[in-house]
């Protein structure tokens, strides 16, 4: 079975700096995606950026990007230019290609941004 | 485009009592999730519908927990009795058949308070 492991329950910021959030997951398998998923007090989760694993290539959206590490299935997400809105719960999560639509979320890091 | 819609917010009942949720996906969306996310963890699946089958429904506490999607649209979440540990968030989240890598698309969730 796929697990998803983040080790950081809690992480600060200031605001203008860059943050980077920790994810790594188990899997047998060599095709799948992986997802940042924001969630902030309203508690509407957002997605933030995805990765296809056959991509070696980094996604980045904006201000988020992802260094993905295949072989040592690590998946970690980069904030630049971190602002007051981006404090919020983070989740990492897995989806198999093959194995039916479910995410398979980590614990979470609960980002603060401080002015 | 409007979201995926969910009711109530909020919701006290004490054990043993009977609880039922509301969830109205996006438009045109034939896969359908419902996750629950005790507090403190990441969202864990409880069934995933496709149209009005279920996909996958292995983490559903069968004994207590019931859902259908009868017309292949909106979708209800019963619990019959309620116990203390089913005190969690209920999200509901739904994606585009065929869509690419078929983002999930949460709603604001039901957090549910079991006394």
């Amino acid at each position: 079975a796929q697990t998803v492991t983040q080790s950081q329950p809690e992480m600060s910021v200031q605001e203008a700096e860059t943050v980077t959030l920790s994810c790594t997951y188990d899997t047998s398998e060599s095709d799948y995606y992986l997802f940042w998923y924001k969630q902030p007090p309203s508690r509407q989760m957002i997605l933030v950026i995805r990765q296809e694993a056959y991509k070696q290539q980094n996604a980045t959206e904006n201000r988020f990007s992802v260094n993905f590490q295949k072989a040592a299935k690590s998946f970690s997400l980069k904030i630049s230019d971190s602002q007051l809105g981006d404090a919020a719960m983070y989740f990492c999560a897995y989806r198999s290609r093959n194995q039916g639509g479910k995410l398979i979320f980590g614990q979470g890091t609960e980002l603060s941004v401080k002015p | 485009e409007a979201g995926v819609a969910q009711s109530p917010r909020y919701k006290i009942i004490e054990k043993r009592q009977s609880v039922a949720f509301w969830c109205n996906p996006i438009s045109g969306h034939a896969t359908l999730y419902w996750y629950q996310q005790i507090l403190g963890q990441g969202p864990k699946l409880l069934i995933q519908f496709q149209n009005n089958g279920v996909v996958d429904d292995s983490q559903l506490p069968k004994d207590r927990f019931s859902a259908e999607r009868l017309k292949g649209v909106d979708s209800t979440l019963k619990i019959q009795p309620a116990k203390l540990e089913d005190s969690a968030v209920y999200l509901c989240a739904s994606s585009l058949v065929g869509a690419r890598q078929e983002t999930q698309y949460f709603g604001p969730g039901t957090r549910l308070l079991v006394l």
